[in-house]
């Protein structure tokens, strides 16, 4: 399995400001996955980051709304820019197992948009 | 692309009585499913994966039942209790390596 740490787990900004997750792998991964989930909802994959490569983005989102770093095979950090109101919601970064099947996730943070 | 249509969205028993969910998915070539439970302000656990054509899996409480040809893939909670309550989704790896959700359910077990 592969453990994810994710920060922050809460935050609260306001509109029109920007923040920073970061998710730290417990061994080096290929792919993170980032994903988002509205209140009691399914989880919407937002973007996919192999290191040292741009995220390839799903429709919906984009670079300049969430850009994503990669640096290495155990990092990588999701912003999101001038937040709103429906940005509000749960962030999980994600990443495969050794067998390359299993899904694992971070702890999530819940982004609170005023 | 892959679509996955979980039922029901929401479902509420007793204790003791058995919940079955059930997700059916588009792309025959998906070769991976998998069963997460979501407690309330908690993140995802992995229940269960299973990949075989037709594959029965057993785990401490539930059944997990894949029908590749008829791409069905189900859980079944045996006996459910207070414990259970909590949000399950179920997840694809279709044929393009990349995992798709179930809506989810909403399971509420009443003592």
């Amino acid at each position: 399995s592969v453990l994810l740490y994710q920060k922050p787990n809460r935050d609260i900004c306001q509109s029109g400001t920007s923040l920073k997750i970061q998710c730290v792998a417990d061994s080096q991964v290929v792919s993170m996955f980032w994903y988002q989930q509205f209140q009691e909802q399914s989880l919407m994959l937002m973007a996919t980051a192999n290191e040292g490569s741009e995220a390839t983005y799903e429709s919906g989102f984009t670079k300049d709304k969430f850009p994503i770093s990669r640096p290495n095979l155990t990092f990588s950090t999701l912003t999101v820019n001038n937040a709103r109101p429906g940005d509000s919601s749960i962030y999980f970064c994600s990443s495969r197992g050794q067998t390359a099947e299993t899904l694992y996730f971070g702890s999530g943070t819940r982004l609170t948009v005023l | 692309g892959e679509q996955v249509e979980q039922r029901p969205p929401h479902l509420s028993v007793r204790e003791g009585d058995s919940a079955v969910i059930t997700c059916t998915y588009t792309d025959p070539n998906s070769y991976y499913f998998f069963w997460y439970k979501q407690e309330p302000g908690a993140s995802l656990q992995l229940l269960m994966k299973v990949f075989s054509s037709t594959e029965i899996n057993e785990g401490q409480g539930f059944t997990v039942l894949l029908n590749k040809k008829d791409k069905r893939l189900s859980l079944n909670l045996t006996a459910a209790h207070p414990g259970d309550s909590a949000a399950y989704f179920c997840a694809v790896l279709n044929s393009n390596n990349r995992i798709f959700f179930g809506d989810g359910t909403q399971l509420v077990v009443k003592p």
